[in-house]
């Protein structure tokens, strides 16, 4: 299963919303899960299945989609929250991952 | 808390091998499928390999399959990866990770160099 992930690059101020968007090549309900990578901190766990915010992760992320079609949405984005984020399907083997998005500060 | 390490990284010709472990702590290790993941520089990040909580079971991607062999020792709570016919497009950071039906905690990474 391939996924495309978009835009790679995404520019914005602190206060914007922000979309990442992963579209899958085939249907994998909802076993999509999205990832920040700071560099130096590792790799955070943010939303499972989709849509679920992991805990202790801020409400101002959030996860919506199913099937082929998914979005992860920070809301009143803040600078802490620049990062290199993707995607992951785990619906079937091999697992995949989209390309990234990497969220700069304007 | 949750903790993985992994270790083994370095430069290695091409043909060559290399063995990387993550080592598990602040979880019943046992319990818990494990995988390898890869980050080539500048670029996405690739799956590479999986092993069951038990080690009956193990995948490979197709372009390590029959290269590259996962394993666990669950009585020392580490996992390994050994890399066999090393290439230049192996060259990347290798990440480990636990499995609770998908990845929830990742190590740090360790850095394979495949270059003569």
């Amino acid at each position: 299963t391939t996924l495309t992930q978009s835009p790679a690059i995404i520019s914005a101020t602190p206060g914007d919303t922000v979309n990442i968007s992963c579209r899958a090549s085939q249907d994998i309900d909802d076993d999509l899960n999205w990832y920040q990578q700071k560099p130096g901190e590792g790799i955070n766990f943010i939303i499972q299945e989709a849509s679920s915010l992991v805990p202790g992760v801020p409400p101002r992320f959030r996860g919506s989609g199913y099937g082929t079609d998914f979005t992860l949405t920070i809301d009143n984005m803040e600078s802490e929250d620049a990062a290199y984020y993707f995607c992951l399907q785990h619906d079937r083997f091999p697992y995949s991952f989209g390309q990234g998005t990497k969220l700069e500060i304007k | 808390q949750v903790q993985l390490v992994e270790s083994g990284g370095g430069v290695v010709q091409p043909g060559g091998s290399l063995r990387l472990s993550c080592a598990g702590s602040g979880f019943t290790f046992s319990s818990y499928g494990m995988h390898w993941v890869r980050q080539a520089p500048g670029k996405g990040l690739e799956w590479v390999a999986a092993i069951w909580y038990d080690g009956a079971f193990t995948k490979y991607a197709d372009s390590v399959k029959g290269r590259f062999t996962i394993s666990r020792d669950n009585v020392e709570s580490t996992m390994s990866l050994h890399m066999n016919s090393l290439r230049a497009d192996d060259t990347a950071v290798y990440y480990c990770a636990r499995d609770i039906g998908t990845f929830d905690y990742w190590g740090q990474g360790t850095l394979v160099t495949v270059s003569s």
